[in-house]
C-alpha cells in the first residue's frame, strides 16, 4: 500500500532554534518527493522538490535529505523563526499511466515561540 | 499568472442546501485536482482531472459530490445536497505532468 507517514505529529521549538521533521514513504515507483508549507488558512506551497539521484537540496534556511534506499526524508530549519509556525508536508507522486497524483502525509504541525 | 483561483473562498450554507465550489487552473496546466482537508483527516484527493477528463473518482464520499471540468480553464465541484460532514477546506490544484503541483488558497465551507 502507498503511504507516506509522518513525524512528529506536532513540534513546538523557540525561536532560532534548529528542528528536523522526518518522512517515510512506501511508494512505488518512485519519482520524487516534496516537502509543502502550509499556514494556516492558507493552501499548500511547495518548499521542494528531491528526486531520486539528489540526497540533499537546500532553500534558504530549509535543507532537505532523501536517502531513497531506505525510502526516508527529512526537512532541517536552521535559526527558526516565528513565521516558520505552519504544518509541514510530506508528499509523494503516485504515478499511473494516465498521469500522477499525490498521496500527503499528515504533516507536521510546526510552532516557533518567541 | 494569478496561480490557481478559487472562489467562493468562504461559504456558509444550510444543510441540503447546493453548494458549487469553482476553480481555475493556471492556464497551460493539463491535470487538475480537488482535495479536501480537514483537522481528522488530513488532504484527501476527491478526484482528478487529465486534460479535462475524470481519471480517479474513487476519493468522492458519495454520490451527493459531483465534479466537472467542462473545458481547461474551468471546473466546479458541486455539493448536493449538503451535510454538515461535509464542512471542510476545499482545494483546488494544478500541475502540466511534471513534478510541481500549485495549490489554490482553498474553499472553506461551512455546513450548519
Amino acid at each position: 500500500k502507498n503511504q507516506v507517514e509522518q513525524s512528529p505529529q506536532s513540534l513546538i521549538i523557540l525561536e532560532g532554534k534548529n528542528c528536523t521533521l522526518q518522512c517515510n514513504y512506501t511508494v512505488s515507483p518512485f519519482s520524487n518527493l516534496r516537502w509543502y508549507k502550509q499556514d494556516t488558512g492558507r493552501g499548500p506551497v511547495s518548499l521542494t522538490i528531491m528526486t531520486f539521484s539528489e540526497n540533499t537540496k537546500s532553500n534558504g534556511r530549509y535543507t532537505a535529505t532523501l536517502d531513497a534506499d531506505t525510502k526516508q526524508s527529512s526537512l532541517h530549519i536552521t535559526a527558526s523563526q516565528l513565521s516558520d509556525s505552519a504544518s509541514y508536508i510530506c508528499v509523494v507522486p503516485i504515478q499511473e499511466t494516465s498521469g500522477s497524483r499525490l498521496t500527503f502525509g499528515e504533516g507536521t504541525q510546526l510552532t516557533v515561540n518567541p | 499568472d494569478a496561480g490557481v483561483i478559487q472562489s467562493p473562498r468562504h461559504e456558509v450554507t444550510e444543510m441540503g442546501q447546493e453548494v458549487t465550489l469553482r476553480c481555475k487552473p493556471i492556464s497551460g496546466h493539463n491535470s487538475l485536482f480537488w482535495y479536501r482537508q480537514t483537522m481528522m483527516r488530513g488532504l484527501e484527493l476527491l478526484i482528478y482531472f487529465n486534460n479535462n477528463v475524470p481519471i480517479d473518482d474513487s476519493g468522492m464520499p458519495e454520490d451527493r459530490f459531483s465534479a466537472k471540468m467542462p473545458n481547461a480553464s474551468f471546473s466546479t465541484l458541486k455539493i448536493q445536497p449538503s451535510e454538515p460532514r461535509d464542512s471542510a477546506v476545499y482545494f483546488c490544484a494544478s500541475s502540466f505532468w511534471g513534478p510541481e503541483a500549485f495549490f489554490g488558497q482553498g474553499t472553506r465551507l461551512t455546513v450548519v
